[in-house]
């Protein structure tokens, strides 16, 4: 498959641990922001949402958390797998509500 | 990917020629966008569809023109094809008609190589 990103950052975790991934987003006024999970030779895969009136949201195994104070959104993934192994990327909604902006992901290694 | 296809999935043709990459969809949603993936740049958004025949510019529209002619199709061409535009390409829909929450869904990609 290609290579979504030839520099971004790698967090490598063991098999069964929690994974945290971070993302810090560029626009104050945003409202609504994505995490994307994008595997080799795949399009993005939707993982999770959160709105900018919530701190926090989970879903199967995954939590997003959002600090508006510093900007700042993080994924946890509990009981990391293999298959979990991805370059994640979050996603913020500008103003207006029609565009997101991405973040340049991180690689998730999951070790066995 | 959410009745998402593309076509083609790869595609290699020269510098000059046109190329015309095909999003299809049957989620009837009415916005529609083609991204650009490359590496160090992540998704950046060429030109998008907020409806039949209602398209706007994005950050990287330059070299590439769209048409939505129908509720399912988005078409996106490069008019005369050069090496900087070599990417992968992805399509992808959103029912929200321009309200807060953008949830978008992605196609599997078309790989373009221009030489």
């Amino acid at each position: 498959g290609e290579s979504v990103g030839l520099h971004l950052p790698t967090l490598s975790v063991q098999e069964g641990d929690n994974s945290i991934i971070n993302c810090a987003y560029s626009n104050s006024a945003s409202d609504y922001f994505i995490w994307y999970k994008q595997e080799s030779g795949k399009g993005p895969q939707f993982i999770i949402d959160i709105r900018s009136n919530m701190d926090k949201r989970q879903g199967q195994r995954v939590t997003v958390l959002l600090n508006k104070t510093v900007k700042h959104l993080s994924l946890q993934i509990a009981a990391t797998q293999p298959g979990d192994s991805a370059v994640y990327f979050c996603a913020e909604n500008l103003p207006g509500g029609n565009k997101l902006v991405f973040g340049a992901g991180t690689i998730l290694r999951v070790k066995s | 990917d959410a009745g998402i296809t593309q076509s083609p999935r790869h595609k290699v043709t020269e510098t000059g020629t046109p190329v015309t990459l095909r999003c299809h969809q049957t989620e009837n949603h009415r916005y529609m966008y083609w991204y650009r993936q490359d590496p160090g740049h992540g998704l950046r958004l060429i030109h998008y569809s907020y409806g039949v025949k209602d398209t706007d510019k994005g950050e990287v529209s330059d070299g590439y023109s769209v048409s939505r002619s129908k509720t399912e199709d988005f078409l996106l061409t490069l008019e005369s094809a050069t090496s900087s535009q070599t990417s992968v390409y992805f399509c992808a829909i959103s029912p929200s008609p321009g309200a807060s929450y953008n949830e978008q869904f992605f196609g599997p990609g078309t790989r373009l190589t221009v030489l």
